[in-house]
């Protein structure tokens, strides 16, 4: 079983529909969070990190359950624009952090 | 701008033929990392530095050395390359401050060894 776990999709929505991704993690002594943007072929870009009460930014929606060990990204009012590959990250100790293979996502007119 | 700048971007060598890919951060960042990225496999981790003259292996550091003799830079060498470090590879850096720190990436060196 992989580390971090991501339904790698591809979510197809419409312009304007709410898109959720879920990625759960192994490692119980894990510290920190983050959501990565990756569009194609080019290098990743951070999101946003995800913080324990939740939080947002925008459009954007950030989750965390520890109890079961996941994270979550709600994108609500989905643009164009927002065609990318979101990867988690988990960092579990100072040095090593752990991406997930990405969720691919596209958003038609 | 801030900003981690690797070199080159593209790179096609030959096997065995020893090569070195630079990196470089301006934000004065503790923490540098290289990773590299394969379909179907995503990004693993290779090597990390917290510090200057700190090193440690990432998840497949075999076949690669690094070394941080200063703080903003951190190369990647491959003493030998092979076919099967052919790959897209990401330098990163982030700060190891309190808080929450994401990474901010390179723009990533493609690389074919044949």
């Amino acid at each position: 079983r992989k580390e971090v776990e991501q339904d790698p999709g591809p979510f197809n929505v419409p312009e304007g529909a709410t898109v959720a991704f879920n990625c759960t993690y192994s490692n119980s002594a894990s510290q920190s969070f983050f959501w990565y943007r990756q569009d194609c072929r080019k290098e990743p870009k951070l999101l946003m990190s995800v913080y324990s009460s939740g939080n947002e930014d925008g459009r954007f929606t950030a989750q965390l359950n520890r109890a079961s060990q996941y994270i979550s990204l709600l994108i609500r009012d989905s643009k164009l624009s927002d065609s990318a590959t979101y990867l988690c990250a988990v960092k579990a100790d100072a040095g090593k952090s752990t991406f997930g293979d990405g969720t691919t996502l596209t958003v038609k007119p | 701008e801030a900003q981690v700048t690797q070199n080159p971007r593209y790179l096609i060598t030959v096997t065995g033929k020893k090569l070195t890919v630079t990196c470089s951060q301006n934000m004065n960042h503790e923490y540098m990392s290289w990773y590299r990225q394969d379909p179907g496999l995503g990004l693993r981790q290779i090597y990390y530095s917290m510090n200057v003259e700190v090193t440690d292996k990432g998840d497949v550091p075999e076949g690669y050395k690094v070394s941080r003799k200063e703080k903003r830079n951190f190369p990647l060498i491959l003493e030998s390359p092979s076919p099967n470090q052919t790959s897209l590879y990401f330098c990163a850096s982030r700060s190891n401050g309190d808080g929450i720190y994401g990474y901010t990436f390179g723009s990533g060196t493609r690389l074919t060894v044949v």
